[in-house]
């Protein structure tokens, strides 16, 4: 069974702030995705990456990066937050990239 | 551009009957489909999917049919029950996935 995992559900942070945003999965997938979910624009691809220390933009990746140093883990980072950042950030992970996701709780993150 | 678009953002549906949720696509590249269920507070999670080879899939309650001339998708759920009540997204790869705007289901009891 696909578990990923991301570490907080919750996220309040001050305009300006360094954010990161940590996910993990124990399938040995390839690819792991960062989106973000805002209402009536669904899902939107931030960033992914095929392979340890491999990233690719997404449509929306202006404000953030993002990091793959182990295969397992996939990090976003907001580097100095703003309030248009305030969204639900989803990671995903599957085995190729056209194939199933396997997305985590979802981070909510306010932006103050 | 929006590759792939749910048109309806909200669904409501008495206990029992059919809910029938559509999505429309662009690009004639998309070979694989797949609908996501996402309640509140949650990541969405996998519902069922179809290749561009076939037309039908079902899961129990679940079709997806898969219209390629007209680019079109839908998910029918027979019969409908108020634990359906969620925002489901469509979903089409070619190279990468590429979501819809998602459409609130409301299962009304």
């Amino acid at each position: 069974d696909v578990k990923v995992t991301q570490s907080s559900r919750y996220l309040v942070k001050r305009t300006g702030e360094k954010v990161f945003l940590e996910c993990v999965q124990d399938m040995d997938h390839e690819n792991m995705f960062w989106y973000r979910q805002d209402p009536g624009l669904g899902l939107r691809l931030i960033y992914f990456s095929y392979d340890v220390k491999m990233k690719e933009k997404g449509d929306i990746p202006e404000g953030y990066s993002v990091s793959r140093e182990k295969k397992e883990r996939f990090s976003l980072i907001l580097e100095s937050a703003s309030t248009n950042q305030t969204s639900m950030y989803l990671c995903a992970s599957s085995r190729t990239v056209q194939e199933t996701q396997y997305f985590g709780p979802g981070t909510r993150l306010l932006v103050l | 551009d929006q590759q792939v678009k749910q048109n309806s953002p909200s669904l409501s549906v008495q206990e029992g009957r059919i809910s029938i949720l559509n999505c429309d696509y662009t690009n004639s590249m998309f070979d694989y489909f797949l609908w996501y269920k996402k309640y509140p507070a949650e990541g969405p999670t996998f519902l069922i999917s179809i290749s561009s080879i076939k037309d039908k899939n079902e899961d129990g309650r679940f079709t997806v049919f898969l219209n390629k001339s007209a680019k079109h998708l839908s998910l029918h759920i027979v019969p409908s029950q108020p634990g359906d009540s969620a925002v489901y997204f469509c979903a089409a790869s070619a190279n990468n996935l590429f979501f819809g705007t998602g459409t609130r289901l409301t299962v009304i009891p």
